[in-house]
């Protein structure tokens, strides 16, 4: 059984930095490029980024409004894929989903950006 | 960006009934490789997106057959051919032809 789980989230000042971490199991990680999709309160779905393989060498996409401030990295020695966010803005604050491929996704994580 | 657009925003339906979501791109989303990188997802209440649907059309594993995708260059649309309850929750339309993916802004679907 294929399982994404997002860990990491709580509430950060602004300006503030987290990470968070997207656990997986059930398939091969090193062979999925990994995707972090967001959801503000109330609001529709937000395309964050994407890491690629390794064989195409694990390299990144980002939304313009994150791009410079949100980078995406993955250990696969560990099944994990992570989103490291640094100066965080009110308007960050979302639930924070990771997909596989868009078939496979996480329960999501929240992450409050608030004074 | 490729902007995305949905319509209706909020499409209310007759149990049994069909439904139809169109959904329209800034851009022809053909890619180089001839495919066309245009899924659906349905959200329900509470829950984590479902993708229903790859590359047009292609119904993904466990779909009802009763969702259908079709489409081409710039327009797209997802129909329902007779909603159920369970259908109830937000649809949503997602390029993937170009970096960034953008998401349409989503579709609620409800019973009357």
């Amino acid at each position: 059984e294929v399982q994404l789980v997002e860990s990491g989230g709580g509430l950060v000042e602004p300006g503030r930095s987290l990470t968070l971490s997207c656990t997986t199991s059930g398939f091969t990680f090193g062979e999925n490029a990994m995707t972090w999709v967001r959801q503000a309160p109330g609001k529709g779905l937000d395309w964050v980024g994407v890491i690629r393989t390794k064989t195409y060498g694990a390299t990144t996409e980002y939304a313009a409004s994150v791009k410079g401030r949100f980078t995406i990295s993955r250990d696969d020695s560990k099944n994990i894929a992570y989103l490291q966010m640094d100066s965080l803005r009110t308007e960050d604050t979302a639930l924070y989903y990771c997909t596989r491929d868009y078939v496979d996704w996480g329960q999501g994580i929240l992450v409050t950006v608030s004074s | 960006d490729v902007v995305v657009t949905q319509s209706p925003l909020s499409l209310p339906v007759t149990l049994g009934q069909p439904a139809s979501i169109s959904c329209r791109s800034s851009q022809t989303l053909v890619y180089s490789d001839g495919n066309t990188y245009l899924n659906w997802f349905q959200q329900r209440p509470g829950q984590s997106p479902r993708r229903l649907i790859h590359k047009v059309s292609n119904r993904d594993s466990g779909v009802p057959d009763r969702f259908s995708g079709s489409g081409s260059g710039t327009d797209f649309t997802l129909k329902i051919s007779r909603v159920e309850a369970e259908d109830v929750g937000v649809y949503y339309c997602m390029q993937g032809t170009y970096w960034p993916a953008t998401f349409g802004q989503g579709t609620k679907v409800e019973i009357k």
